[in-house]
């Protein structure tokens, strides 16, 4: 059990560049959800996926996109790359949105906009 | 003002030392309450859950203040693999059920 994987580890981009964070899960999990974390904040929910074929904006949205492929997968798009999106972008997924469940995370991808 | 605000630290304590780290959060309708722990350059895990009557997991104890909107992490015992940064963490339902994480607290247990 890989639990939940992200691609790529690591990313560089320039202002204006495009690209596309890869999450998988394999715990049959039915929510995904895409986090950054900043220096000095709290884990800001970016977009959320409450089961396959949903998804919704969280407290951050603004110049990212989503796709929920299947129930593995839930991508988050940068179609614009600005310095202000520098940040380590964390995948998570749980059962279900509720505020019982454990959410699992990914090892997070440590993403520079120049 | 922060939804959950945490004291930064760090906690610099020597192993075996007592520790507890306190977490404020401002919306009274939050409903569950958890700590995280996330060590350096890695993803938040769960710690424990938090529960209104308190609960314990060995060394950990979690204590839950709904009156006064606050929550308290306990490690006793402190070992060298506790350093790592503490995460409270809110659940909010309604609008966009979210979870809402405090900035953390780290800690660094020095032999």
């Amino acid at each position: 059990n890989a639990g939940v994987t992200q691609t790529p580890k690591f990313q560089v981009l320039k202002t204006g560049q495009s690209m596309t964070l890869q999450c998988a899960q394999d715990m049959n999990h039915n929510s995904m959800y895409w986090y950054r974390q900043d220096p000095g904040m709290g884990l800001r929910l970016i977009y959320y996926s409450a089961s396959e074929g949903t998804t919704d904006k969280g407290e951050v949205p603004n110049g990212y996109n989503v796709s929920r492929l299947n129930k593995r997968e839930f991508s988050l798009r940068l179609e614009s790359a600005a310095p202000s999106q520098t940040s380590v972008y964390f995948c998570a997924s749980s059962e279900a949105i509720a505020g019982s469940d454990e959410q699992y995370f990914g090892p997070g991808t440590r993403l520079t906009v120049t | 003002r922060k939804e959950v605000e945490q004291d930064p630290g760090p906690f610099n304590v020597p192993e075996g030392a007592t520790v507890a780290f306190n977490c404020t959060y401002s919306n009274s309708a939050s409903q569950s309450f958890f700590w995280y722990r996330q060590d350096c350059r890695k993803e938040p895990k769960l710690l424990m859950s938090v529960y209104s009557s308190g609960n314990e997991d060995g060394r950990f104890t979690a204590q839950l203040n709904r009156a006064s909107q606050y929550i308290s992490l306990l490690i006793r015992d402190s070992k060298l693999s506790d350093s790592a940064t503490y995460l409270c963490v809110v659940w909010e339902a309604g609008g966009y059920n979210k979870l809402i994480f405090g900035a953390g607290t780290r800690l660094a247990v020095h032999p």
